[in-house]
């Protein structure tokens, strides 16, 4: 699987939008964009992926640059609660090994 | 209830005893992962199983084993703990092949004196 680089740690101000970039200049065509997040120790969370278009769900926006070298997730309306370690994964859609890096810690203040 | 359990939650143990830690899913899914984590760092992987027959190698194996007792539980077993095993320990599920979400525990969180 393709190696990403996120930064170490962010912070956002509440009720603006975080915007968490990931680097993943050595992707293959078949692999998909993952994006996780483990708030303080709990087991991590699923939160969107996507393979080169553009993604939304209810919990986030992932935009993927048309080169898919990088991407961004995007939380439109941090709150406290989104204060975590965000993961981006990037891996073949028929390999299970997730493989996690040291992620970004986002911190969202008041 | 969760979909994925873990027990114990909390386990402190010493040099070279052999303890299990035990994953139950009720989701019905064929694949069970376990994971090790170290402060500051991500997750990492030490052993997967696709069905009761299967038993994966990954990243960090050395030290450890597992057993599917069943399509709902997946054992690691740590057969003579030392120190540098003293980790955060998550058991994951996915379903099939292909399948987009790895559903987690709650984490053990283990500390070998």
């Amino acid at each position: 699987d393709a190696k990403t680089t996120q930064p170490t740690s962010m912070d956002c101000a509440e009720g603006r939008a975080a915007n968490l970039p990931c680097n993943h200049s050595t992707i293959s065509g078949n692999e998909y964009v993952y994006w996780y997040r483990q708030i303080h120790s709990q087991g991590p969370q699923y939160i969107i992926h996507g393979l080169k278009n553009n993604e939304t769900n209810e919990m986030a926006s992932l935009i993927i640059t048309e080169d898919r070298k990088s991407s961004t997730l995007i939380l439109p309306h941090a709150t406290l609660r989104d204060t975590a370690v965000y993961y981006c994964i990037v891996r073949a859609y028929n390999n299970n090994d997730m493989r996690f890096g040291a992620g970004t810690r986002l911190t969202v203040k008041p | 209830d969760a979909d994925v359990t873990q027990t114990p939650r909390n386990r402190i143990t010493k040099t070279g005893k052999r303890i299990m830690l035990e994953c139950s899913q009720t989701k019905g899914h064929d694949r069970m992962y376990w994971y090790r984590q170290d402060p500051g760092l991500g997750l990492r992987l030490i052993y997967y199983s696709f069905d009761v027959k299967d038993i994966n190698k990954g990243e960090i194996s050395d030290g450890y084993s597992v057993s599917r007792q069943a399509q709902a539980k997946f054992s690691l077993s740590l057969e003579s703990a030392i120190p540098n095993q003293t980790a955060l320990y998550f058991c994951a599920t996915t379903g099939n092949q292909g399948a987009i979400e790895q559903f987690f525990g709650p984490g053990t969180r283990l500390t070998v004196l």
